[in-house]
C-alpha cells in the first residue's frame, strides 16, 4: 500500500531551526510537496521537489532523497506565525496526491 | 500562483437540508478538481476526483448519492451535500489542477479557502 509518515507533533523555540521529516512508500513518484496549514484554513503551498537535493526558499528549505524515500522541511529563524501543521504529500504514478497526516508545529517564545 | 475560489466559507444548515459548495478556478482552466474532507486534527481525506465533462470518481466509502459532484465547466465544480446530518459537519476543501498549457500535471494543487459546514 501507499504510506506517508511524518511526526505527529513537534515543539521548537522562536528564532531556532526545526526539521520536519517525511518518509514515503508510494506507487511511483512524480514529486513531493510540502504544505502549511493553519487551523481552520486550507493548506498553502510551500515547496515542490522532484529531483534529489535541497531547494531553498527564504527561511524554508526542502530536501529530497528519492532512493531513501525521504524528505525534510527545514524552517529557520522560527517565528510565532510558523505555528501550524505541515503536510507532506507525494504525487504518485497516477498523478494523485497521497497525503501524510501532518505535523503540528508548536513554537514557544 | 493560480487562484481557486471556494464559496461559501462557512455555512450552517438544518438537518435534512442540502448544501451546495462551489469551487471556481479564477485564472486557469481546471481540468481536474479534487474534493477533500478534513476532520479536526486530521489530514485531508480525498472524497472524489472530478474531470470536466465526466462523472466524478469517488473514493471507497464515500456515498456518491449523498455527495453530489458536478464539474460542468473548466472553471467550476460543485459539491452538494444532500440531506445533511450532523455527522456531515466538517471542513470541506477543493483543489484544482490544470491541464496542458496551464502548468501541466506535475505542479502544485491549488486550494480553495475551504468551507466549514455545520449541520444542526
Amino acid at each position: 500500500g501507499q504510506n506517508i509518515d511524518q511526526p505527529t507533533e513537534m515543539t521548537a523555540t522562536e528564532g531556532a531551526i526545526v526539521q520536519i521529516n517525511c518518509t514515503y512508500q508510494t506507487s511511483g513518484f512524480n514529486g513531493l510537496f510540502w504544505y502549511q496549514q493553519h487551523a481552520g484554513e486550507a493548506p498553502t503551498f510551500l515547496s515542490y521537489n522532484v529531483l534529489d537535493g535541497l531547494e531553498e526558499k527564504g527561511r524554508f528549505s526542502s530536501f529530497l532523497s528519492r532512493s531513501k524515500g525521504y524528505s525534510y522541511l527545514l524552517l529557520k529563524e522560527l517565528q510565532m506565525k510558523d505555528s501550524a501543521s505541515y503536510l507532506c504529500a507525494v504525487m504518485d504514478s497516477n498523478y494523485q496526491l497521497i497525503w501524510g497526516a501532518g505535523t503540528k508545529l508548536i513554537i514557544k517564545p | 500562483g493560480a487562484v481557486v475560489s471556494q464559496h461559501p466559507s462557512r455555512v450552517i444548515c438544518k438537518s435534512g437540508t442540502s448544501v451546495k459548495i462551489e469551487c471556481r478556478s479564477l485564472d486557469f482552466q481546471a481540468t481536474t478538481m479534487f474534493w477533500y474532507r478534513q476532520f479536526p486534527k486530521q489530514s485531508l481525506m480525498l472524497m472524489a476526483t472530478s474531470n470536466e465533462g465526466s462523472k466524478a470518481t469517488y473514493e471507497q466509502g464515500v456515498e456518491k448519492d449523498k455527495f453530489l459532484i458536478n464539474h460542468a465547466s473548466l472553471t467550476l465544480s460543485t459539491l452538494t451535500v444532500t440531506s445533511a446530518h450532523p455527522e456531515d459537519s466538517s471542513f470541506y476543501i477543493c483543489s484544482a489542477r490544470g491541464g496542458s498549457g496551464t502548468g501541466g500535471e506535475n505542479t502544485e494543487a491549488f486550494f480553495g479557502q475551504g468551507t466549514r459546514l455545520t449541520v444542526v
